[in-house]
């Protein structure tokens, strides 16, 4: 079982605030992603890290931002939310047992549903 | 580059009906990975199963059964007498050995109506 957390499950905020989508996960994974899906669509992959300190961005263009400090924790920031920042947000992990096929497996947190008014 | 085709967007299927969701695939890579998400309306991604390129060996676990065809570049995924809770999102993907991330599929929507 999987244990990878993403807070708040949903947010709704105004124009112009600058928000941070928190994800942790337990594991031990050296990996870690964002993704953003909007409704019924397919993931695209925003941001990903493969350890600390090292953090690189998606096939999507974002405004987005995010750190890699610790193992456990890869945060996603906005600085400046729009409209067009609504969407749902997913963290994922991977990258244990190292260089094992397990090591491909990506598990998800629950998402964050954003909407920007 | 890789890249991963379920051309079906939407099924719709009657409860205890069996119903196959396709896959196809395309990377110029020896060595790659194939996955299987489900994701229900609460919206995370639930990790179904991994294949690996060198092993075509077919799986059964349950109700769930995938078919890997090397062949013709597939891994289908099919459920047997579906029930109402196998309706979701299911996510094909694929990672090369030379890759960085997950490519995901569209997706194909199940609808078991009851």
């Amino acid at each position: 079982e999987a244990d990878i957390y993403q807070t708040p499950r949903y947010l709704v905020i105004g124009t112009g605030k600058k928000i941070t989508l928190e994800c942790s996960q337990t594991m031990g994974h050296d990996k870690m992603y964002w993704y953003q899906q909007d409704p019924g669509m397919e993931l695209h992959l925003i941001h990903y890290s493969y350890g600390v300190n090292s953090t690189e961005k998606g096939d999507l263009s974002s405004e987005s931002t995010v750190s890699r400090i610790r193992t456990e924790h890869f945060p996603l920031t906005l600085e400046s939310a729009r409209p067009s920042h609504t969407s749902q947000y997913l963290c994922a992990s991977s990258g244990y047992p190292t260089g094992t096929p397990h090591s491909y497996e990506q598990y998800f947190g629950p998402g964050t549903r954003l909407t920007v008014t | 580059a890789q890249k991963v085709t379920q051309a079906q967007t939407e099924i719709s299927v009657v409860e205890k009906e069996d119903v196959t969701l396709d896959c196809v695939y395309e990377t110029r890579d020896t060595t790659y990975y194939l996955f299987w998400y489900k994701q229900p309306p609460s919206g995370e991604l639930v990790f179904l199963i991994r294949r690996n390129s060198f092993d075509e060996q077919n799986e059964i676990s349950g109700r769930y059964s995938w078919n890997f065809q090397k062949s013709t570049s597939s891994f289908n995924f099919t459920i047997t007498a579906s029930q109402v809770v196998d309706s979701a999102v299911y996510f094909c993907a694929l990672i090369a050995n030379s890759g960085y991330a997950l490519n995901f599929g569209k997706g194909t929507s199940l609808l078991v109506t009851p």
